[in-house]
């Protein structure tokens, strides 16, 4: 069980670039979120998903983008990528909702954008 | 904004001592759940307690709520170097699918 994986692990985009954020589960979890955290703050949520072809907006939703296409997977896209979006992010999944159930973490991607 | 605020934000021991954070929350919730983060890493959880529990224990650690005073607080008994980290609170409300955190804690356990 490799739990919660995260791709890549650390990226350097410049202003305007794109990329995508790969989360992987092998928990059959229906559940996942994708979160950031920046300094001195706790997570926030971007979006998140409740389901296989299912995602809803979070607390900081703007400039980035999901897809669900497969249960065990969560991809977080950053169609321009711009300054204010470096920080650390990171995946989580969970069997139940919050309400019922803890969540489980990746390790996390580190992007800076220059 | 945050819901959680956790207090104090750095908290230094020495190891063998208890260390104590608190959290503190402005709405109703479903449950509240801590977990720990170690430099670098993701979030690992530690406790979850619902609504109606006032406390809960898991091996050193202990934690209690009041919903009254929309507060918590995490108790870690016999600290550890091992314990360093910054812990976080996070709360469930509403529809019960987010968890929103706190700005956590940093502890430092010397030897």
């Amino acid at each position: 069980n490799a739990g919660v994986t995260q791709t890549p692990k650390f990226r350097v985009l410049k202003t305007g670039q794109s990329m995508t954020l790969l989360c992987a589960q092998d928990m059959n979890h229906e559940y996942m979120y994708w979160y950031r955290q920046d300094p001195g703050m706790g997570l926030r949520l971007i979006h998140y998903s409740v389901g296989e072809g299912t995602t809803a907006k979070g607390e900081v939703p703007d400039g980035y983008n999901v897809s669900r296409l497969k249960k065990q997977n969560f991809l977080l896209g950053l169609e321009s990528a711009a300054p204010s979006q470096t920080s650390v992010y990171f995946c989580a999944s969970s069997y139940d909702p919050p309400q019922r159930e803890t969540q489980y973490f990746g390790p996390g991607t580190r992007l800076l954008v220059l | 904004s945050q819901q959680g605020e956790e207090d104090p934000q750095a908290l230094s021991i020495q190891e063998g001592e208890n260390a104590t954070m608190n959290c503190s929350y402005k709405t109703s919730i479903n449950n509240l759940q801590w977990y720990r983060q170690n430099s670098g890493r993701g979030l690992v959880h530690l406790i979850l307690i619902r609504s109606n529990e006032r406390e809960k224990h898991s091996g050193r650690l202990r934690v209690t709520l009041d919903t009254s005073k929309k507060s918590s607080s995490l108790l870690i008994t016999a600290s550890r170097a091992a314990d360093t980290a910054s812990y976080f609170c996070a709360t469930v409300t509403g529809g019960g699918n987010k968890l929103t955190f706190g700005t956590g804690t940093q502890l430092k356990v010397e030897l």
